[in-house]
Order: C-alpha cells, then sequence, then structure tokens
C-alpha cells in the first residue's frame, strides 16, 4: 500500500491563478480531509468528506473547493489564490465513515503563493 | 467552539528523564483522541488512538491517557532519547465529525 499520496510536493503560484492539489489513498478508507498548517496556528481543518460524494466545510473552508467523486480521491481546489494562502497543505485519510478510527497523512504539500 | 490546547509549547528534558505532555479540550463529546509527531519538514506520524470509552493506551515507551470528563489527555514518554525530539500533537474528533488540533508541544531531548 502507497498510504495516502499528495502531489505536488512543492508548489509556486502567482496571486490569483488557480491549481488542484491531488490527493490519493489505497486504503479504501472513507473519511479524508485538508488541512493547513502555518506558523504559531497548528493544523486546521480545511474541508473533510465521509464518503464519496459527500463533502463538509471545516474551520478554514474559505477560498478552497473540494469534491470527492471517488472512494480513492480527493482534491483540494484553489480558484484564485492569495497570498495568505501561503501554507503547507496535508491530506489524510481514516477508515470508517466519520473519522473515528486513526488518521493517516499524506507528505505534504508547501504552497508559496507571491 | 472545540479548542484544544496544548502546554508547554516547548520542552527540554535531559536525555534518560521520564516526561509528560499535556493536552487539554473544551468540549468532552469527542468520539476520540489522537496524539502525533511531527518532525521538521515531514508530515504526521500517528503514535497512539484513544477511543472516548477508554482511559489509556500504551505503545513501547509511550502511554496516553484520557480523561474526558475533565476535557485532559496526557502523553507519557519513559526514559526519553535524542529520537524523541520532534513537536507532538494532540487531536481529537468531534461529534460532528470534524477533527481539531492543538498547536502542538516541541520537544528536545538534550543528549
Amino acid at each position: 500500500n502507497a498510504g495516502v499520496t499528495q502531489t505536488p510536493k512543492f508548489q509556486v503560484l502567482k496571486t490569483g491563478q488557480s491549481m488542484t492539489l491531488q490527493c490519493a489513498q489505497d486504503m479504501n478508507h472513507e473519511y479524508m480531509s485538508w488541512y493547513r498548517q502555518d506558523p504559531g496556528m497548528g493544523l486546521r481543518l480545511i474541508h473533510y468528506s465521509v464518503g464519496a460524494g459527500i463533502t463538509d466545510q471545516g474551520e478554514v473552508p474559505n477560498g478552497y473547493n473540494v469534491s470527492r467523486s471517488t472512494t480513492e480521491d480527493f482534491p483540494l481546489r484553489l480558484l484564485s489564490a492569495a497570498p495568505s494562502q501561503t501554507s503547507v497543505y496535508f491530506c489524510a485519510s481514516s477508515s470508517g465513515r466519520g473519522g473515528h478510527n486513526e488518521q493517516f497523512f499524506g507528505p505534504g504539500t508547501r504552497l508559496t503563493v507571491l | 467552539k472545540q479548542e484544544v490546547t496544548q502546554i508547554p509549547a516547548a520542552l527540554s528534558v535531559p536525555e534518560g528523564e521520564n516526561l509528560v505532555l499535556n493536552c487539554s479540550f473544551t468540549d468532552s463529546a469527542i468520539y476520540n483522541l489522537q496524539w502525533f509527531r511531527q518532525d521538521p519538514g515531514k508530515g504526521l506520524t500517528s503514535l497512539l488512538l484513544i477511543q472516548s470509552s477508554q482511559r489509556e493506551q500504551t505503545s513501547g515507551r509511550l502511554n496516553a491517557s484520557l480523561d474526558k470528563s475533565s476535557g485532559r489527555s496526557t502523553l507519557y514518554i519513559a526514559a526519553s532519547q535524542p529520537g524523541d525530539s520532534a513537536t507532538y500533537l494532540c487531536a481529537v474528533v468531534n461529534r460532528d465529525d470534524k477533527i481539531i488540533f492543538g498547536k502542538g508541544t516541541r520537544l528536545h531531548i538534550l543528549p
């Protein structure tokens, strides 16, 4: 098993550009989630999904969109990047519908918005 | 709104000592609490998961306890080693399926 994979590892964007951060898991986990990690702020939940076709907002959803068309994939879209979105982004997955089991994290994507 | 606090924010101890990291949360209606380790520039590694019905979990030199009614968890590390140096994070899963993290404790084990 590859576990949770994220691409790209690094990305530099200009303000206003759009991009999609990819997240995939091969463990057949129902629950997937996206976080951003900023110095002094810890990890904050952006969006989460309890299963294919279902998504919901976390603590800091503004400026981000998600979809969950398959169990395996949970992409995060930035429609119009802003410098405030410079951060490290982590994707995670968990078995069970509500994330009630052990969370497995991807290696992260470091995003810089100029 | 659930808030998770970790104290202290940073801790330095000599090698070989036992130590305790603290995590507190404001809403006791949780499904579980999980402790993670994060090395600089890396992702998170799961250490221990405690379900809301459990009081503690152990893995090797690590022992995590949970007192849901008082909103507290501790991570006990026995016989610390320089390789234990990392940031330790706790996270709770709320009844609304949202996962809330503390800001972490940066641990430095002095050789």
